[in-house]
């Protein structure tokens, strides 16, 4: 099945600075691939997800990559506030799976004053 | 806005016990999903109800099943609980067209003692 590999596991920033979190996955059907932010308390919510026939997509400032021939995307955020902290999950759909997704293991990304 | 109400929040069991989760997506959503999250495995598919019936499901035991109704919501059970079925279980509503991406509702945290 589907392995979704997330790094880094924590993530500590500057107010301003960017951040950068990167998914691997194993599936080469795999072609719809979502980034969720969870605040404390709440269930995961869409940030942005990116197409297997799409190469990059932004939305303000995050921006999504995807590289296929190497199996990776990374999130991108630019500007980071304080309110950007939060846990962060890669997830990845493949095409023989449904709507079933594997997520990435998550990433804390803590953005300091 | 995640379109999905889930029932109670909050809940706590004895090992032994069975107990019954409830989701609603919002008007229209006949597709929705399971997921289980802990810390030590993170987020994992449990299962996948579309018009009643279920598509897909996920590595876990049978003592966790689910069911949808004609009206879109869905239920959760899972029989004879352990301690490690403490976890925040999500439900999320899938998009009917497009890329299908899926928005979850806060999540039900069963606590089991």
């Amino acid at each position: 099945g589907e392995n979704v590999e997330q790094h880094p596991s924590t993530l500590s920033v500057q107010e301003g600075d960017s951040a950068v979190i990167k998914c691997t996955y194993s599936d080469s059907a795999s072609n719809y691939f979502p980034w969720y932010k969870q605040e404390l308390g709440k269930g995961p919510q869409l940030i942005i997800d990116i197409r297997s026939n799409v190469g990059e997509k932004k939305d303000q400032r995050i921006a999504v990559t995807l590289n296929k021939t190497a199996k990776h995307f990374s999130l991108h955020i630019t500007e980071t506030q304080p309110e950007d902290s939060a846990v962060y999950f890669c997830a990845a759909r493949s095409t023989g799976g449904g709507n079933k997704l594997t997520f990435g293991t998550g990433t804390q990304l803590k953005v300091e004053l | 806005k995640a379109g999905v109400t889930q029932t109670p929040r909050y809940l706590i069991k004895t090992r032994g016990q069975q107990v019954t989760l409830s989701c609603s997506p919002i008007s229209g959503h006949r597709s929705v999903s399971w997921y289980q999250q802990t810390p030590g495995q993170g987020l994992q598919f449990l299962f996948e109800y579309f018009s009643e019936t279920q598509r897909n499901k996920g590595n876990f035991p049978g003592r966790f099943s689910g069911r949808q109704f004609s009206n879109s919501r869905s239920e959760m059970n899972v029989s004879t609980l352990e301690l490690g079925d403490s976890a925040l279980y999500l439900c999320a509503r899938v998009d009917r067209e497009g890329v299908r991406e899926q928005y979850f509702g806060p999540g039900t945290r069963l606590t089991v003692t």
